[in-house]
This record gives C-alpha cells, sequence and structure tokens, in this order.
C-alpha cells in the first residue's frame, strides 16, 4: 500500500518565478495537509483541503495557493517565489480521526 | 491557539543508556499530542499519539511518552537507545474540533548517540 507521494523530489527555481508541487493521499484518505520545512526549525502549517475546499489556513501570503482535485490529490501553488520560499515542503493526508501520514516531501531551492 | 516547547535542541546519550526528550504543550482545548521522528532527507514518520484515552502510550521502536496534564508535559522515552534512533524528535499538538485539526511542531530535538 503506497504512503503519501510527493512529486517532485528536488527543485530548483529562480525568485520570482511560479512553483506547483503535487501530492498523492494514502489510498482511503481525503484530507490533505501542506507543511513548509524551513532548515533547522520544526515544520509550519500552509492549508488543510477536504472535499475540494481549503478549510483551515495558516499564517502564510495570498502567494501560497492551493487545490484538491476529486480523486483527493493536491497541488501547491507558490507565486512570485522569494528566496524566504526555499524549504521542504511537506504534504500530509488523513482519513477521518486518523492521524496524519507524511510524504517525504518536495526540497525547494529558490536561487 | 496552541503551541508547543521543545526543550533541548540537542540531545547527547550513549548506546543503551536511557533516552528522554522533552516536550511542553499549551493549549486552551483538550490536546491531541504527536511525537515524530525525521530521519535525514526524510519525510515525518509518527512515533506515538495521545487522543485522550490512557495516559502512558506506547509507540514504534520502543518509544513511550507519558501525558500529564498538571505539568502540561509529554515527555518521549526509551529505555535504552540504539545507535539506530540518530535522528530530529518533533513534539506536535492539535485538538478534535473540527476546522482547527492542524499540527503545530516544536523546533525539534537532534538525538545523538554515542557509541
Amino acid at each position: 500500500d503506497a504512503g503519501v507521494t510527493q512529486s517532485p523530489t528536488h527543485l530548483i527555481k529562480t525568485r520570482g518565478q511560479q512553483v506547483t508541487l503535487r501530492c498523492s493521499p494514502k489510498s482511503g484518505h481525503d484530507t490533505v495537509s501542506w507543511y513548509q520545512q524551513a532548515l533547522g526549525q520544526g515544520p509550519q502549517f500552509i492549508f488543510q483541503y477536504y472535499e475540494e475546499e481549503e478549510r483551515q489556513r495558516g499564517n502564510f501570503p495570498d502567494r501560497f495557493s492551493g487545490h484538491q482535485f476529486p480523486n483527493y490529490s493536491s497541488e501547491l501553488n507558490v507565486n512570485a517565489l522569494l528566496l524566504g520560499d526555499s524549504a521542504l515542503y511537506l504534504c500530509a493526508s488523513r482519513a477521518g480521526g486518523s492521524g496524519y501520514t507524511f510524504g517525504s516531501g518536495t526540497r525547494l531551492t529558490v536561487v | 491557539a496552541q503551541s508547543v516547547t521543545q526543550l533541548g535542541s540537542h540531545v547527547s546519550v550513549s548506546e543503551g543508556a536511557l533516552v528522554l526528550l522533552r516536550c511542553n504543550y499549551s493549549s486552551s482545548v483538550p490536546p491531541y499530542l504527536f511525537w515524530y521522528v525525521q530521519y535525514p532527507n526524510q519525510g515525518l514518520q509518527l512515533l506515538l499519539k495521545y487522543t485522550s484515552a490512557a495516559t502512558l502510550v506506547k509507540g514504534i521502536n520502543g518509544f513511550e511518552a507519558e501525558f500529564k496534564k498538571s505539568e502540561t508535559s509529554f515527555h518521549l522515552t526509551k529505555p535504552s537507545a540504539h545507535m539506530s534512533d540518530a535522528a530530529e524528535y518533533f513534539c506536535a499538538v492539535s485538538t478534535a474540533n473540527f476546522g482547527n485539526e492542524k499540527l503545530t511542531f516544536g523546533t525539534g530535538t537532534r538525538l545523538t548517540i554515542i557509541p
């Protein structure tokens, strides 16, 4: 049984560009959350999607947006990239009251 | 609002010694508490979770944690450290409240095992 799958695993972008990260949740999971983990820090909550709607959002600017598809997969979009957006982006999925299962993340480097 | 404080950004223990990683939480509602482990260049793996059942929670790889409401603590322990336990450990808090189930993480504790 595949867990949470994220793509790509690594990405290098130039400041000002836009990026899209993708996440396939664990089979049977319908809720997807995204987290940003800067180097040496704990993960910070970006937002959560359920039933294709953003249900909760952390303290991130509007440059960060997302989407959830009918098959529960999700995308994270970041516009106008800044050097400070360089981080490991983690996707986590869950079903009902179960705990979150995390993917291995996408390492984004902005140069 | 919830928050977590992990005491000690770096902890070193000898192989075979007791592992104790400290976590204190703050929450205005009954919390759910979690410990996650992260190996280099990997995502987070759930070690154990407290969701208002038994206060002593047993997890994977021999780890356990005790929820102490009076001390607002959820410290992680393992009786005997193994070299494979070397990793970053994160304590996290959330709630069961609909629409407020996000995980709030601490800053992490890097565990080093001395041979």
